[in-house]
């Protein structure tokens, strides 16, 4: 079935850039995507990008997709004490659903 | 800037009775959800709805729970006996008007504490 798997948590150095990894199962979906949770918050989302696409810049943002290995990857450029959340890789369901992963703490110390 | 709101944002129930989850969507989207995360585990869908009727539901969503969205604006989620594994953070989610299909947009949650 589908399934979302991420390591739990991350720890890095302010200035630093932070990689989040994430594997999924299900080849058919259509976009993936990365959601921020703050403390105190509901998930928001960051990022996404089409299947179809290896690389999606978007400021400090960098995502990687390795279609092949059904690999997705979020890294953050300069990492600030403002990005300490929880990130969660999904894939795509269509307009049904959404499938999350356990989410990734990130720690950004000085 | 329009957003999801629920209620309560902590409920405490004793087991078998009856929680009533409470929420507002975004008012022109066309699909909600319902998601819950038991602590240190995934988010995980339990179910969606879509033209006045639930469109899909994971196998978590059994017949102890039930959707409803009475009046055009509040989405509601009823767990009608609860049980000590019912105990999670659920969170109600819309989305639907671009083509973007999982860009949804969350509330931040009501935290079920069942004893």
């Amino acid at each position: 079935g589908e399934d979302v798997e991420q390591s739990l948590f991350l720890s890095v150095r302010e200035g630093d850039s932070s990689v989040i990894n994430c594997t999924y199962t299900d080849s058919s979906s259509t976009y993936l995507y990365w959601y921020k949770q703050e403390p105190g918050a509901g998930l928001q989302l960051l990022t996404y990008i089409f299947s179809n696409m290896d690389m999606k810049q978007d400021q400090r943002l960098t995502v990687l997709l390795n279609k092949k290995d059904k690999h997705l990857s979020l890294r953050i450029a300069d990492t600030q004490t403002g990005d300490s959340a929880i990130y969660f890789c999904a894939e795509d369901g269509g307009y049904n659903k959404l499938i999350f992963g356990a989410g990734t703490r990130l720690a950004v110390h000085p | 800037e329009p957003e999801v709101t629920q209620t309560p944002s902590h409920q405490v129930t004793q087991m078998g009775q009856e929680v009533i989850l409470r929420c507002v969507p975004i008012s022109n989207h066309l699909y909600f959800y319902w998601y819950r995360q038991i602590l240190g585990q995934k988010v995980e869908f339990l179910v969606s709805f879509y033209n006045n009727e639930i469109s899909e539901k994971s196998e978590i969503f059994d017949d102890q729970f039930s959707v409803e969205r009475p009046d055009g604006s509040n989405f509601t989620l009823k767990i009608r006996s609860t049980k000590l594994e019912d105990s999670a953070m659920y969170f109600c989610a819309s989305g639907g008007t671009t083509e973007i299909t999982g860009e949804l947009f969350f509330g931040e949650g009501s935290r079920l504490t069942v004893l």
